[in-house]
């Protein structure tokens, strides 16, 4: 059973950029969610999506968006981009619309911004 | 606002010794469940425990184990008998009914040492 893939998994931009990124999920599971993982803050949340909808939302500027499509993939999108939007982009999946059984990570995407 | 501290950012053990990470947490809710999550240098976080709150008894999983302190809203993370491969960032995590999103402490760094 293939599992959370996410691609690319490097990524350079400049500033100003915008920057599309993707994740396809365990098979079956319709649940995505997405995280920021820096040195300094560690990991937080950005947004969560289950059967094309978002459910729910982090603290991140209007600048991150993300969608689901009908097969579950997801993407996510960061426009204008800033110094500090360089990390690592990680992606997770669960089969129900709720995380109490705990997600299944991707391997990240690591995005620097220069 | 709910939080996941751990007070360890940093770790270093002997190989085959037994190692216990420490995690404190804070919330007011009753509903919710508690994760251990492991990201070694390929980056994809493995979930290793996960412990339902209302239940008492500690969660077990081969070599790890926790100890769930409610009252104290303690939840530190036992590695017995250490092996080379449990070299990695070690992140306690929480799950809220109330947010439906798991949040993240700043993570641990443990080196097994041969």
């Amino acid at each position: 059973k293939a599992g959370v893939t996410q691609t690319p998994r490097y990524l350079i931009k400049t500033r100003g950029q915008q920057v599309t990124l993707s994740c396809s999920p365990i098979s079956g599971h319709r649940s995505v969610s997405w995280y920021q993982q820096t040195p300094g803050q560690g990991l937080q949340f950005l947004f969560e999506y289950f059967s094309e909808t978002q459910r729910n939302k982090g603290n991140f500027p209007g600048r991150f968006s993300g969608r689901q499509f009908s097969n579950s993939r997801s993407e996510m999108n960061v426009s204008t981009l800033e110094l500090g939007d360089s990390a690592l982009y990680l992606c997770a999946s669960s089969l129900a619309p709720t995380g109490r059984y705990g997600y299944t990570f991707g391997s990240g995407t690591r995005l620097t911004v220069v | 606002a709910q939080t996941v501290t751990q007070s360890q950012p940093e770790m270093s053990v002997q190989e085959a010794e037994t190692v216990t990470l420490s995690c404190t947490y804070d919330t007011s809710e009753n509903n919710y469940y508690l994760f251990w999550y492991k990201q070694p240098p390929s980056r994809q976080m493995i979930l290793v425990i996960r412990q339902e709150a209302y239940k008492q008894q500690n969660a077990t999983e081969n070599r790890f184990s926790v100890n769930f302190q409610k009252a104290a809203k303690s939840f530190s993370l036992k590695i017995s008998d250490s092996q080379l491969g449990d070299t990695a960032m070690y992140f306690c995590a929480f799950w809220l009914n109330r947010d439906d999103k798991i949040i993240f402490g700043k993570g641990t760094r443990l080196h097994i040492l041969p």
